[in-house]
């Protein structure tokens, strides 16, 4: 089976840095994703991490830690369109290749 | 760009009524799901295929069927629609398994 733990709210002001993180158990692993949810609209693609270490994309960064099964999703300098649910999901072991998804960690921005 | 078209944003029904909802998507993928959304539940698996004519059950199938008869299209069924069947209904395609999920923009389904 798949556990994917996260933070179910979070929030930080304008310029900050915050850091989301997820825990997660699984019988298989093939990568994990994070994907970036605002309210009323689809999750969008925001990273892809298969193996160790930080991968970095613009203000946003992700790692991970396939040995202690934990990954965060790094924002800096914050702008109040960051206000989102953010959403971490794992690649499942098995050949279908389905995602397994947590909760999401709605992330409010203040200015 | 890839697009996962639902042909409704928004749809009310009544308890017992066959509900249909469609998914289309334009960049011959060959994966596609379907989820619902709750509140405080996060995203839950009901169906996906992986090719015309395949498909196999999620974490949550009870009360569901699809259809997949063509590569672009999935469609999920309510065959008699109950009221803790109202969610939001996201669909999504990937090119490949491993591959990121494309999500269409959702229906929210509300069953009285």
């Amino acid at each position: 089976g798949q556990n994917i733990d996260q933070p179910t709210e979070m929030t930080a002001t304008e310029g900050a840095i915050v850091q989301i993180n997820c825990t997660y158990q699984t019988s298989g692993f093939n990568g994990l994703f994070w994907y970036q949810q605002h309210a009323g609209e689809a999750p969008t693609f925001l990273s892809y991490n298969v193996l160790d270490g930080l991968e970095e994309k613009g203000r946003f960064s992700s790692f991970l830690s396939r040995s202690k099964g934990y990954s965060y999703l790094l924002l800096k300098e914050l702008q109040m369109k960051d206000s989102a649910s953010y959403l971490c999901a794992t690649l499942g072991g098995s050949t279908l290749g389905r995602l397994y998804f947590g909760r999401g960690t709605q992330l409010t921005v203040w200015p | 760009d890839v697009k996962v078209t639902q042909s409704s944003r928004y749809l009310v029904k009544r308890t017992g009524e066959k509900v249909f909802l469609e998914c289309v998507q334009d960049m011959d993928h060959e994966n596609m799901f379907w989820y619902r959304q709750d509140p405080g539940l996060g995203l839950r698996l009901i169906y996906f295929s992986y090719d015309v004519k395949m498909k196999e059950k999620g974490d949550i199938p009870e009360g569901y069927s699809v259809s997949r008869e063509k590569k672009e299209r999935f469609s999920l069924i309510l065959e008699s629609a109950s009221t803790n069947q109202t969610s939001m209904y996201l669909c999504a395609s990937s090119y490949d398994s491993g591959e990121k999920l494309f999500f269409g923009s959702g229906t929210q389904l509300s069953v009285l």
